[in-house]
Order: structure tokens, then C-alpha cells, then sequence
């Protein structure tokens, strides 16, 4: 299975701020997932970051509010962007399975709240 | 649009017995399944997952089970252990694997006492 941490583990920001949250893998992966569970919510899909190209968003979310980068296959940001509120989330990303398994592997999460 | 549910928020079981946790689709594309189990302060850990040609997948204390006529499925852990006590997500993917989205359900908190 595929070593996964997140940086930072939470964050309290202001409203009109921006957060990057990193995520590290300790091996090559294709794809990352970025997700995000809301208080008291199921965990949605937020983009898939592709190394070499532009993330793929879901509907409902924006390259201008999350923006991705990808610069390499082992590493991956996500920003948060004018943060609101609402936007008070655990951020969440995950990685293909390496090797033979086949299965979506998890990092920690970041917490995050907006004031 | 939830198309994965989980209907139970929660369930309290006696150690040593059996837990079951159940999951409803309506997505007919769905036919691939996961189950993930979820502490505080931490990411969803992979349980076991199953595949719409399968109808039971076997790991040890956790079987999974798909009636995909009834588009349902559940997590049987047997025998229950005080350890178990987490969030436990169900997902689900079309494309026959876990690449791509997962679609999830709401989550059911199992709580194992002693």
C-alpha cells in the first residue's frame, strides 16, 4: 500500500485567505484525487490531478477557487482559494493503487476551518 | 443526488458478535465496491472491496456481499472487536475498478462495546 501524508494537518484561517495543502506519496502514482467531507457530510471528489496536464474538476468545483498542481508523480497541492466558511472541510487526497492492488489509498486529511 | 446510502447513522454491537452494515446504490453503472473504515483525526483506511461478477468477498473477520438485483450490499465483521469501533464508508465506482471517482456513502458510526 501506498504511504501517504498531507501537510498541514489543520488550519484555522480567515475568511477572504487562501491555503495550499500539499500531499506526498511515497511512491510513483498516475493518478491523485483531491476530495472533500463536509461536516457531517459523505466524502465528494472534488478533481483528479494529472502529472503533465490540468486537473480534471467535478461539477461544482472551480480551477479558480481549487486550484491543483501536479508537478511531478509522487506530489500534489491543492489551494483553497477567498476562503468562506463554507469552505470549513476536511480535505482529503488519495492515490490510485500501486502495484497489483487495485484500490484508492488515502492520506490523512487536512482539517480546515474558516472564520 | 445521493447514490450511494447508508441509512443507518449508527450501530452499537456487543463484542464477539456480529456486526452488519449495510449500503444501497441506484446507480445501475456502479460495479465496483469498496468499504473503508475511518478513525478521528485520520483518512479512510481500505477494508475489503467486491466486483459486480462476484456476489461475496472474503478477508479474514470482514465478508462483503452484493445483491445487485436489490442494488444493496453489506459488510458482515465477525466476530466483532472493541477495535472495530470507526466510521465505516461504503464507495462506489463504475469501470470495474477503484480508479477514478469513488462515490461514497454518508457514513454508519459502529460502536463495539466490551
Amino acid at each position: 500500500s501506498a504511504v501517504i501524508s498531507q501537510k498541514p494537518s489543520r488550519d484555522i484561517c480567515q475568511r477572504g485567505t487562501s491555503l495550499t495543502i500539499q500531499c506526498q506519496v511515497d511512491s510513483q502514482v498516475t493518478m491523485m484525487f483531491w476530495y472533500r467531507q463536509q461536516p457531517g457530510q459523505s466524502l465528494t471528489l472534488i478533481a483528479t490531478a494529472n502529472q503533465g496536464s490540468e486537473a480534471t474538476y467535478e461539477s461544482g468545483f472551480v480551477i479558480d477557487k481549487f486550484p491543483i498542481s501536479r508537478p511531478n508523480l509522487t506530489f500534489s497541492t491543492l489551494t483553497v482559494s477567498n476562503m468562506s466558511p463554507e469552505d470549513s472541510s476536511i480535505y482529503l487526497c488519495s492515490v490510485y493503487g500501486t502495484g497489483s492492488t487495485d484500490t484508492q489509498y488515502f492520506g490523512p486529511g487536512t482539517r480546515l476551518t474558516v472564520l | 443526488d445521493q447514490q450511494v446510502k447508508q441509512n443507518s447513522p449508527s450501530l452499537s454491537v456487543q463484542e464477539g458478535r456480529i456486526s452488519i452494515l449495510n449500503c444501497d446504490y441506484t446507480n445501475s453503472m456502479f460495479d465496483y465496491f469498496l468499504w473503508y473504515k475511518k478513525y478521528p483525526a485520520e483518512g479512510p483506511t481500505f477494508l475489503i472491496s467486491i466486483s459486480s461478477i462476484k456476489d461475496k468477498n472474503e478477508d479474514g473477520r470482514f465478508t462483503v456481499f452484493l445483491n445487485k438485483s436489490a442494488k444493496h450490499l453489506s459488510l458482515h465483521i465477525v466476530p466483532s472487536q472493541p477495535g472495530d469501533s470507526a466510521v465505516y464508508f461504503c464507495a462506489a465506482n463504475a469501470g470495474g475498478t477503484s480508479y477514478g471517482k469513488l462515490t461514497f456513502g454518508q457514513g454508519t458510526i459502529l460502536t463495539v462495546h466490551p
